[in-house]
């Protein structure tokens, strides 16, 4: 079953903009995580959320968290034509054994 | 280096054959994890394990097998039951527990002819 649902489904940019990617989710959770992942290749970890956060950053990177609404976002500044790739949440639900689901992912594709 | 490796990169096979993905670890990591991907999709999980000789199936696991006879390895068989087999295979690995980064491997494509 897919618990993050990533918005939108595709985003192109020009290089230098900064691009938002918002993730929803269903269930309580332990916490959240991003990951990237280029063309015909494993994922990256990015970064994790935990449930009790709202805010956090990591580099070029800016992550929120929203419980109340069961949805983050995912912010890249400044981006770069090497920042083209799909970016996927996946949470850990509350009771899930520690087991991730992912969504299905947001393809950003910067331009030069 | 650390890391997770999978092969082989590209596998081709033919309708009614079994055949084995490799995964192995050298981060020392209680919980492996198999996941299937179809273009344009997310992951969906095949099979995990959390400790050696232990392993649970995913939201797909009809059609394939593991095992998890070491630590450093979890190869995942996709059997003829597996109706539409063509996909990219993705190996993962975490400690165990909450706050679990997951390393994946590279990957391997699989083909049915």
């Amino acid at each position: 079953s897919q618990q993050g649902e990533e918005d939108p489904q595709a985003l192109s940019i020009q290089e230098g903009e900064n691009a938002t990617m918002n993730c929803s989710y269903k269930t309580s959770i332990n916490n959240l995580q991003w990951y990237r992942q280029n063309s015909g290749r494993g994922l990256v970890h990015l970064i994790l959320i935990r449930s009790n956060e709202r805010e956090k950053h990591s580099g070029r990177l800016r992550v929120t968290l929203d419980t109340s609404k069961k949805s983050s976002s995912l912010l890249i500044t400044a981006s770069r034509a090497a920042d083209t790739a799909s970016y996927f949440c996946a949470t850990d639900g509350k009771g899930s054994n520690y087991k991730l689901t992912f969504g299905k992912g947001t393809l950003l594709t910067v331009n030069p | 280096d650390g890391g997770i490796t999978q092969s082989p990169k590209y596998l081709f096979r033919k309708e009614g054959q079994n055949v084995t993905l490799s995964c192995e670890q050298n981060l020392n990591h209680d919980a492996m994890y198999w996941y299937r991907q179809d273009p344009g999709q997310g992951l969906r999980l095949i099979y995990y394990s959390q400790i050696v000789n232990d392993f649970q199936k995913g939201d797909i696991a009809e059609g394939y097998s593991v095992s998890r006879e070491k630590k450093e390895s979890f190869p995942l068989t996709v059997t003829s039951a597996q109706k539409n087999p063509t996909a990219f295979y993705l190996c993962a690995s975490s400690i165990y527990g909450v706050y679990n980064e997951q390393f994946f491997g590279p990957g391997t494509r699989l083909t049915v002819l």
